[in-house]
């Protein structure tokens, strides 16, 4: 069945350091959404790609979908310890549309100050 | 964005027993989607309630176990059956507004603690 892989699962950086998650899914995706979720709280949504070779930006996010769409990136800038949280790629389950998303195993940033 | 109000927030339940989950949306939307996610793990989507029908189910969750309401077009809930402690998860609604693109807002979730 359809599998979404995240790396790595734990990421310990010095504040100001680069930070960096991989997606790879095992069957090409419509589009790959990435959500952010604070300790104790709930998913938060990112971003949307939809596009082969798409990248976003948003402030010190960059984001990335691969030219075969399905792989995908998230880069932070010089972190912050706002930054920490849980992140998550997600991409629709084979064969579905809107809301039915599979996730990531999902990448625990802490970032020490 | 839509506003999304969940409770219980959490509980802590006996095993065998029942808890019904309520989630209520600020908005009509026609989907309400119901996930799981065990502790340190990631989101697992439980069923897909529609407005009018019977809820549909993700393979590895049935009816019986997680029986879905959905009375309105802002209104679900979840009921977690004949509780075990493997059920010790929060369970998160979420709604998918596709005026705003194809993204999931999520409710805060219920913590459930099974002992």
């Amino acid at each position: 069945g359809q599998q979404v892989m995240q790396i790595p699962q734990y990421q310990h950086v010095q504040e100001g350091e680069d930070f960096t998650t991989y997606c790879n899914s095992s069957t090409t995706l419509s589009n790959i959404q990435w959500y952010k979720q604070r300790p104790g709280g709930h998913p938060v949504f990112l971003i949307q790609l939809v596009k082969s070779g798409e990248v976003k930006k948003q402030k010190r996010l960059t984001f990335q979908f691969g030219e075969a769409k399905k792989n995908s990136s998230l880069h932070i800038t010089a972190t912050q310890t706002t930054d920490v949280g849980t992140y998550f790629c997600a991409g629709p389950i084979e064969g579905t549309s809107y809301g039915k998303l599979t996730f990531g195993q999902g990448t625990i940033l802490t970032v020490h100050p | 964005s839509a506003v999304i109000s969940q409770k219980p927030s959490r509980d802590i339940c006996q095993r065998g027993t029942s808890l019904t989950i309520q989630c209520q949306v600020d908005s009509q939307v026609t989907m309400m989607f119901w996930y799981r996610q065990q502790p340190g793990q990631s989101l697992t989507l439980i069923a897909t309630a529609n407005q009018g029908s019977e809820a549909t189910y993700e393979s590895g969750f049935v009816i019986d176990k997680f029986p879905i309401s959905r009375p309105n077009l802002t209104f679900s809930t979840l009921t977690v059956s004949n509780m075990s402690p493997e059920d010790s998860s929060i369970y998160l609604c979420s709604v998918e507004l596709t005026e705003l693109g194809e993204k999931l807002f999520f409710g805060s979730g219920t913590q459930l603690s099974v002992l």
